[in-house]
């Protein structure tokens, strides 16, 4: 049983630039949240995807974008990069369908802003 | 909103010694309460969560937490330590809005 995975694993962007991170659920699992872990800090809270719509969001601006898809999958779009965006982003998923669920994370997609 | 508090930011202890973390949380309700494990550029691994019941919950690797209403505490216990546990632990709170408040993290040494 694959656990969530997340690509890619690393990435470097400019300051301006556009990126997208992919993350694939749990098998069975129909919930994405999406976290920022900075260097020597907990993970915060983007935003949560459940069928197909985000449900819920953190205090991150609207440059932060994210979507899921019928397969339960899930992007996250950071537009307009800055030097604090470098962090670790982390992916989890979810089972919604039982009420309060637990979040099993993915290894992260490390992206560094130059 | 939730909040958590881990007071303890870096802890050493000896190979074969016990374990404590402490974990502190704030939330109007009962809380939903979990303790991850993140190794080194590594994500989050689940050791153990409360949802309700027993507020002695057992995890994986030997770990143990208690939830302490009347302290708002949710501290985890190991009763000897490995090398392999040296690690930064999380703790987290969850609400019925689904999302994950974690705390700072604390970082494990284990000295031989």
């Amino acid at each position: 049983d694959a656990g969530v995975t997340q690509s890619p694993t690393h990435l470097i962007k400019t300051r301006g630039q556009q990126v997208t991170l992919r993350c694939s659920p749990k098998s069975g699992h129909d919930t994405v949240s999406w976290y920022q872990q900075a260097l020597g800090q907990g993970p915060q809270f983007i935003f949560q995807y459940y069928e197909e719509e985000e449900r819920q969001r953190g205090n991150f601006p609207d440059r932060f974008s994210g979507h899921q898809f019928p397969n339960y999958s899930s992007e996250l779009n950071v537009n307009a990069l800055l030097l604090g965006d470098s962090a670790l982003y982390l992916c989890a998923s979810s089972d919604r369908k039982f009420g309060q669920e637990t979040q099993y994370f993915g290894p992260g997609t490390r992206l560094l802003v130059l | 909103a939730q909040s958590v508090t881990q007071p303890d930011i870096h802890i050493t202890v000896s190979e074969g010694a016990s374990l404590e973390l402490r974990c502190n949380y704030s939330y109007g309700a009962t809380p939903y309460l979990f303790w991850y494990v993140q190794s080194p550029g590594q994500g989050l691994q689940l050791l153990l969560k409360y949802f309700s019941g027993d507020t002695l919950v057992q995890g994986i690797k030997g770990f143990e937490a208690e939830f302490k209403r009347s302290q708002s505490s949710f501290n985890l216990r190991k009763p000897s330590v490995h090398w392999s546990d040296a690690a930064e632990y999380f703790c987290a709170v969850g609400a019925e809005d689904y999302k994950l408040s974690f705390g700072a993290g604390t970082t494990v040494t284990v000295r031989a």
